[in-house]
């Protein structure tokens, strides 16, 4: 069974700095998604970037990209310039590309503050 | 936004007494689940849907039931509710060519 690891329960980042969340995972499969969620206090989950593994280049969004690493099963979070709304919880969730089996199995979360 | 509502969204309960929260979407899609979300234990799956009556168990499934007459309602039942049932409780759906799932907003119960 595939099992996701945050192993920073807790980060905090100056305002307008640069913050890297961490994430890695364990699985035996070739072909898989990769996301990072945000969960802000109003509890909502918000899908923030996607990887498919088959991808060489790292996925980015605006101020957030990816650092993929697959044959270290590493697969972490950085935000540049961090702004006061990108205070959240922030899940790293893996799920498999076999056929029928739509589930995400979600880490533990890591909790980002800014610090103005 | 993806058009999935959860009702209710608060609960108070007592323990012993049955619960049923409900997952309404509009977006025709085929998968369905339910979460629950405790402190250092993320997100875990309860049961999920792949289709109108066709539902399974996730890592999380004892004390669960659930139901899908219909594309857009998916059910969580806990027949007796406890105190360890006490949770945020998240209903997802996704589309198979995306990958990702978009989640409702979340059920805070409280079982007493």
């Amino acid at each position: 069974a595939q099992t996701v690891t945050q192993s920073q329960p807790e980060m905090s980042v100056q305002e307008a700095e640069t913050v890297t969340l961490s994430c890695t995972y364990d699985t035996s499969e070739s072909d898989y998604y990769l996301f990072w969620y945000k969960q802000p206090p109003s509890r909502q989950m918000i899908l923030v970037i996607r990887q498919e593994a088959y991808k060489q280049q790292n996925a980015t969004e605006n101020r957030f990209s990816v650092n993929f690493q697959k044959a270290a099963k590493s697969f972490s979070l950085k935000i540049s310039d961090s702004q006061l709304g990108d205070a959240a919880m922030y899940f790293c969730a893996y799920r498999t590309l076999l056929q029928g089996a739509q589930k995400l199995v979600f880490g533990q979360g890591t909790r980002l503050t800014i610090n103005p | 936004d993806a058009g999935i509502t959860q009702s209710p969204r608060h609960k108070v309960t007592e323990t012993g007494t049955p619960v049923t929260l409900r997952c309404h979407q509009t977006e025709n899609h085929r998968y369905m689940y339910w979460y629950r979300q405790d402190p250092g234990h993320g997100l875990r799956l309860i049961h999920y849907s792949y289709g109108v009556k066709d539902t399974d168990k996730g890592e999380v499934s004892d004390g669960y039931s659930v139901s899908r007459s219909k594309t857009e309602d998916f059910l969580l039942t806990l027949e007796s509710a406890t105190s360890s049932q006490t949770s945020v409780y998240f209903c997802a759906i996704s589309d198979p060519r995306g990958g990702e799932q978009f989640f409702g907003p979340g059920t805070r119960l409280t079982v007493l």
